[in-house]
């Protein structure tokens, strides 16, 4: 049973587009949440991450929006660019936890020129 | 800087073969992860170390073991390879272990049991 539910497993958008990938949690205990970007060939990569006592973050192009009560996060790439081609993995962890990071089952992103 | 190295980039294995994977990781930290990425299923943790001489186990240990001689080398063994470990292995390491810390990966191997 997975700990972390996400979807879509894949997406297409236009560039210059919006691409928003979701993720749900049903431990209320997790705290940290990043986002994890891949390339073929490559192995995934921090992205950006968020604690839950913020309701969002922002780096560049990139913005994580928590929802706390919902048990629901969410990347939104703004502007998306064919280089944003990836796969992107949402995960959860929690302290006292030592190691255990829960991925979700990843999102195949396509960004057409 | 090479980070983390894996080895090999790929491999067919037959089933019932004995195989190690080696990973090794010149930043000095503490903490090692093997990982498997089977579609559908996202990253899935095998074994970890926290520092050297020290193991533990993930969501999906069996099948698998680890150790941990020294600081760099972390190698994942597959005593008698079965088909439904056919999968994409991935090493991580992460500087102490504690929670809430970057993981950083290797390149992968492509690991096919027939």
């Amino acid at each position: 049973q997975q700990q972390v539910k996400q979807s879509p497993q894949s997406l297409i958008v236009q560039k210059g587009g919006i691409s928003i990938i979701n993720c749900a949690y049903e431990n209320t205990a997790f705290d940290y949440f990043p986002w994890y970007q891949q390339f073929p060939g490559k192995g995934p990569a921090l992205l950006i991450a968020i604690r839950p006592d913020v309701s969002e973050k922002k780096e560049g192009r990139f913005t994580i929006s928590f929802n706390k009560s919902a048990k629901q996060f969410s990347l939104h790439i703004m502007d998306s660019q064919p280089g944003d081609s990836a796969t992107y993995f949402c995960a959860a962890s929690l302290s006292g936890n030592f190691n255990k990071f829960y991925f979700g089952s990843g999102t195949k992103l396509n960004v057409k020129p | 800087i090479a980070g983390i190295t894996q080895a090999p980039t790929s491999q067919i294995l037959a089933a019932g073969r004995r195989m190690t994977l080696r990973c090794t990781q010149d930043m000095r930290h503490n903490a090692m992860y093997w990982y498997r990425q089977d579609l559908g299923l996202g990253l899935r943790l095998i074994h970890y170390s926290n520092t050297a001489g020290t193991t533990g186990k993930g969501e999906v240990p069996d099948g698998y073991s680890v150790s941990r001689a020294n600081t760099d080398d972390f190698p994942l063994t597959l005593a008698s390879a079965v088909p439904s470990q056919t999968s994409v292995y991935f090493c991580a390491s992460s500087e102490s272990g504690t929670p809430n810390e970057k993981l950083f990966f290797g390149s992968g191997t492509q690991l096919s049991v027939l």
